[in-house]
């Protein structure tokens, strides 16, 4: 059974640059067709969807974050990366990353979460 | 803001039927049959609950059932169970700019 495992540290100092990687365990990550995606969820609110990865390689980015975010595969190790620089207090959130079945349909959906990073920005 | 437009609570007593909406534009719900509905509980992650507007995933209970019509979606749970109390969002295809967007959650009350 495939399961996602965020890790990284929980404390980003403002300006700096925040980074997660997402293990996956129970399966390839280059098995099935499927986009691995970066999802965050601040105190409170809803869901913002950040950006996903293809083990080609080929990203999408939410165009709101495009210009701060990266997202990296490393599929020796079966992860996949998150970096967003210049953060702020705003980019506190928990951070969850997440499987998308779409490659072949051409679909946008979620099937399988990770449990979620809390990461907390502050001096 | 959130793009897409849900109540923020709604409630209902065990073994009734609620509907849950979810409201976009022209530019999302309304061009693509790409809507999904997630179930998260407290401190947990988000559970898939349908995609594709109405379909099931495996292991879903046949209980939520999803629609569309025009700008807006829509995710009935019925026979409700104590369990089924959590948050609830909604999540749509936007195109090949803005790609996907989320709806700002609602907060399902079992009475």
């Amino acid at each position: 059974q495939v399961q996602l495992q965020e890790s990284g540290p929980g404390l980003v100092k403002p300006s700096q640059t925040l980074s997660l990687t997402c293990t996956v365990s129970g399966g390839s990550i280059s098995s099935g067709s499927y986009y691995w995606s970066w999802i965050r969820q601040p105190a409170g609110k809803g869901l913002e969807w950040i950006g996903r990865i293809y083990t080609s390689g080929s990203t999408n980015y939410n165009p709101s974050l495009k210009s701060r975010v990266t997202i990296s595969v490393d599929t020796s190790k079966n992860q996949f990366s998150l970096k967003l620089s210049s953060v702020t207090a705003a980019d506190t959130a928990v951070y969850y990353c997440a499987r998308d079945p779409g490659l072949l349909s051409g679909d946008w959906y979620f099937d399988l979460w990770g449990r979620g990073t809390l990461v907390t920005v502050s001096s | 803001q959130s793009a897409l437009t849900q109540p923020a609570s709604v409630s209902g007593s065990p073994g009734q039927s609620i509907t849950i909406s979810c409201t976009g534009t022209s530019s999302d719900v309304g061009s693509y049959n790409l809507v999904s509905w997630y179930q998260q509980h407290p401190g947990k992650a988000p559970k898939l609950m349908i995609y594709e507007v109405s379909k099931r995933p495996s292991g879903v209970s046949n209980r939520f059932s999803g629609s569309k019509s025009g700008n807006t979606a829509s995710l009935t749970i019925s026979g409700l169970q104590a369990e089924d109390e959590a948050d609830y969002y909604c999540c749509s295809y936007a195109g090949s700019s803005t790609y996907v967007v989320f709806g700002g959650g609602t907060k399902l009350t079992v009475l």
